[in-house]
């Protein structure tokens, strides 16, 4: 079946450091590709999302490359900020199964000032 | 902005008691759906729901648990009998359509003792 691997946590940063969070899938079909932050205390928000293979989501500095030959989704920001801290999910969602979203394990970024 | 409400908040019940937690889906939305997570961690399928019926649920969801839609704006998840297992943050989440961005509430956290 469909699944989401996520490199573990917690990561560790400094602010205004590169981060990059990995994230590999395998599906059957085509799926569409999504990042998820859940800040303390909260539900999960999309943070950005591509639906086809070489598209690249972006949202407050954060950006995601679509790759179909590596399978692969992985978020990356140039400069992290204290306010970034949060549970970060990869997603997939195929349209079929019951129309089901799965998520991966999640990664923990911390960012300290 | 239109959101996804869920109550209670937090209910604390006694093993082999019966819960029903509730959810106020976005008013478009067709696609209903429950998640849980466990310390924080692993968001977890639990099933979605189109068009008054069941589209998928996962081996989590055996027979203690049932969802419904009484009415045009609430759906519920019913656990029968609790379990110490059933622990967890739960997360009702929307969708206007069966591949995209899902909109989650704030969450139920469910304790058993």
């Amino acid at each position: 079946g469909d699944s989401v691997t996520q490199m573990e946590g917690p990561v560790t940063l400094s602010e205004e450091a590169f981060l990059t969070i990995n994230c590999t899938y395998t599906a059957t079909g085509y799926p569409s590709l999504f990042w998820y932050v859940q800040y303390p205390g909260e539900g999960l928000q999309l943070l950005l999302k591509a639906t086809k293979a070489d598209d690249k989501g972006s949202n407050k500095g954060f950006e995601a490359t679509y790759r179909k030959e590596t399978t692969s989704f992985h978020l990356e920001k140039g400069s992290v900020q204290v306010s970034d801290s949060a549970v970060y999910f990869c997603a997939l969602s195929d349209g079929t199964g019951g129309f089901k979203t799965i998520f991966g394990a999640g990664t923990r970024l911390f960012v300290k000032a | 902005e239109p959101e996804v409400t869920q109550t209670p908040s937090h209910q604390v019940t006694q093993m082999g008691q019966e819960v029903i937690l509730r959810c106020v889906p976005i008013s478009n939305h067709l696609y209903f759906y429950w998640y849980r997570q466990i310390l924080g961690q692993k968001v977890e399928f639990l099933v979605s729901f189109y068009n008054n019926e069941i589209s998928e649920k996962s081996e989590i969801f055996d027979d203690q648990f049932s969802v419904e839609r009484p009415d045009g704006s609430n759906f519920t998840l019913k656990i029968r009998s609790t379990k110490l297992e059933d622990s967890a943050m739960y997360f009702c989440a929307s969708s206007p359509r069966g591949v995209g961005e899902l909109f989650f509430g704030e969450g139920s956290r469910l304790t058993v003792l």
